[in-house]
């Protein structure tokens, strides 16, 4: 299943399926970018980040992707588990230690 | 073990009536930020602190304040909490080019 982040703030999918989740960051300055996951009454949990001067960074599971022609940004889930059900963020890191987050997407999880 | 401990977990005050949130870490980070995050949105950063300079936000009421003592403590100050500030508020530390942790935050309810 594939989202646009913005557009489209909610993401199902079947247990067991790749989940991609979509965002577009505003500042073609930023120059470190982050995916947090964000439960239910906590604060949003760091998955994974990947600088400018990189294109794709993988994780456990997951990875991430970077457009910067397009100021675009995915996270990619693979096998995702009923645990992934959360809503993601994706956040852009500017020159001045700002951090600002993307809109979000609800990823729920279908058993 | 929690690095970053936001007190009180939850918060009811008056209208009009003055608050503060408070925030401590354990990772020695030299920066910490205060976000807003309101039902399901995301976390809007409402200042910074890189060391002992505050960064405000340009579009953040001047009814929120924040101090700093010292490297571990940060607190928020709302000076008169109106209806629109119920909300959920985030303490965050990070270093330098380092992910965000976050604490579980404080939601204020405002009667």
């Amino acid at each position: 299943g594939e989202s646009v982040g913005l557009h489209l703030p909610t993401l199902s999918v079947q247990e067991g399926d790749n989940s991609i989740i979509n965002c577009a960051y505003s500042n073609s300055a930023s120059d470190y970018f982050i995916w947090y996951k964000q439960e239910s009454g906590k604060g949003p949990q760091f998955i994974i980040d990947i600088r400018s001067n990189m294109d794709k960074r993988q994780g456990q599971r997951v990875t991430v992707l970077l457009n910067k022609t397009v100021k675009h940004l995915s996270l990619q889930i693979a096998a995702t588990q009923p645990g992934d059900s959360a809503v993601y963020f994706c956040a852009e890191k500017r020159w001045n230690n700002d951090m600002r987050f993307g809109a979000g997407t609800r990823l729920t999880v279908k058993p | 073990d929690a690095m970053v401990i936001q007190n009180p977990r939850y918060q009811v005050t008056q209208f009009g009536k003055p608050v503060t949130l408070s925030c401590s870490q354990t990772l020695n980070h030299n920066v910490m930020y205060w976000y807003q995050q309101k039902s399901s949105q995301a976390p809007k950063l409402l200042f910074h602190y890189y060391d002992k300079d505050f960064n405000n936000e340009a579009d953040t009421p001047d009814n929120f304040q924040s101090r700093r003592p010292n490297t571990s403590f940060c607190f928020l100050d709302i000076r008169s909490p109106g209806l629109g500030d119920a909300a959920m508020y985030l303490c965050a530390t990070s270093s330098d080019n380092s992910p965000l942790h976050f604490g579980n935050g404080t939601r204020l309810t405002v009667t």
